[in-house]
């Protein structure tokens, strides 16, 4: 496609329950990056692959959140058992290269957990 | 580490106005500097970037930012908003060592009319 894609836009779940949150990438990026905006507030690194392995996750608030992208393309951000405090919006990017320093954003996904 | 300030949560200039939006950074190496805008229920939207090439780098929408390393500075300029300018922006670095981008706390501008 021709940009970031996520989906969905919009996202209310009840506590405790479980969610997925897709990103779909520019078409042949290695880099792709998760990360949380809490209201007012500037996005913050969860996670980062190059192409599928996973190799920061040090910004995963808890065993909760888990994110996975098996073939290099399309990455899920999982949450389970949610909580008010992952109610946040949650933007996914991507870039070409290792590198290349230029990341294109998604639209977010607003999470809402009441 | 590297990190980025933004001084001023809120900037409330006219219409026709200069619109300053202030971002040091700190970096133990030459950094990459990129300043975004969101919208309202938008994802981030790059308005430029630095990378080591020239110091005056000029973007997207008319804004220019000037990297200033004695000053670890890198503002971001328009000489004149409109009121399609009204938005929040992030100031960002790239950290080369860890592949993220730190942003951040943002700047709302709000434009008079």
């Amino acid at each position: 496609g021709a940009g970031v894609s996520q989906s969905p836009r919009y996202k209310v779940a009840k506590r405790g329950q479980d969610v997925a949150l897709r990103c779909d990438p520019i078409s042949g990026h290695v880099s792709l990056f998760w990360y949380q905006q809490a209201l007012g507030q500037g996005p913050e690194f969860l996670t980062y692959f190059q192409n599928e392995a996973q190799l920061d996750k040090s910004g995963l608030p808890s065993d909760r959140f888990f994110a996975e992208r098996p073939e290099g393309s399309v990455s899920t951000l999982k949450i389970q058992r949610t909580q008010q405090e992952d109610s946040a919006v949650y933007l996914c990017a991507s870039s070409l290269g290792v590198m290349n320093t230029e990341a294109f954003f998604g639209q977010g996904t607003r999470l809402t957990v009441v | 580490a590297q990190s980025v300030t933004q001084l001023g949560s809120h900037v409330s200039v006219s219409e026709g106005a200069l619109v300053l939006l202030r971002c040091n950074y700190s970096s133990s190496v030459p950094p990459y500097l990129f300043w975004y805008v969101q919208y309202p229920n938008q994802g981030l939207q790059l308005l430029l970037k630095y990378t080591s090439a020239a110091t005056l780098v000029k973007g997207i929408n008319g804004f220019e930012a000037e990297f200033k390393k004695s000053e670890t500075s890198f503002h971001l300029t328009k000489p004149s908003a409109h009121m399609s300018d009204a938005a929040e922006y992030f100031c960002a670095v790239f950290d080369s060592g860890t592949y993220k981008y730190i942003f951040g706390t943002g700047t709302r501008l709000k434009v008079l009319a």
